[in-house]
């Protein structure tokens, strides 16, 4: 399957902060990629989706002043959580769509845990 | 109502045995389904997809689809501790929505 990744893997800041995420598709193109966080015991939540050259598409709820999400290449998308509160610690996962692969199939990555102080 | 489904569990097994996930969803012009597994702080791992009516079968996994009833499965035969995750079902139309995730225990 098709390989994604992201970086960090695990960042703690101190409130107020902002703190990028990175996320890589390495083997492949991906036209789109997908943000989604997750707290402890929960679901994967939707946060937003984002297309290469354009803007992010947020789901009801999800700041986007607050979470900017930059999707600048082919194979790059970056979240930016802006003045984190400690309310926004949580699991972050990005997926990228591989159309060549299979149809509507998302590729996960390994997901970054943010810790805010 | 939610849009996609499961069973909450916790579901627990012996080893060996067969472990039934269920998931319904309610958006009927839903196209693609998939089964997701998910370690304990870890990402979703992709399992099984499935787009079309009936049983798609992957070495101990078989998923079921009925999009009549909108409800697709996945079976785990001959379980073993390490099946030990959550699952999440997704279905995909516009985009992609997941179940709350079961929690599956095999018991050695």
């Amino acid at each position: 399957g098709a390989v994604v990744s992201q970086h960090p893997s695990r960042v703690i800041c101190k409130s107020g902060t902002s703190v990028k995420i990175e996320c890589r598709s390495l083997d492949f193109q991906a036209t789109t990629m997908f943000w989604y966080r997750q707290f402890p015991k929960q679901s994967l939540m939707l946060m937003a989706t984002s297309n290469e050259g354009s803007k992010a598409t947020y789901e009801q709820g999800v700041e986007k002043d607050k979470f900017l999400i930059n999707h600048a290449s082919l194979t790059l998308s970056t979240l930016t959580v802006t003045s984190a509160h400690p309310e926004d610690s949580s699991f972050y996962i990005c997926s990228a769509l591989d159309r060549g692969f299979s149809y509507n199939e998302q590729f996960f990555g390994p997901g970054t845990r943010l810790t805010v102080l | 109502q939610k849009e996609v489904e499961q069973n909450s569990g916790p579901l627990s097994v012996p080893e060996g045995a067969i472990a039934s996930l269920n998931c319904t969803y309610s958006d009927r012009v839903s196209q693609s389904f998939f089964w997701y597994r998910q370690y304990s702080g870890k990402s979703p791992e992709l399992i099984m997809s499935i787009y079309s009516n009936g049983d798609k079968e992957d070495g101990r996994f078989t998923a079921q689809l009925n999009k009549a009833s909108q409800y697709v499965s996945l079976l785990i035969r001959d379980s073993q501790p390490s099946d030990s995750a959550t699952y999440l079902c997704a279905v995909t139309g516009n985009d992609m929505r997941f179940g709350a995730g079961t929690r599956l225990t095999v018991k050695p």
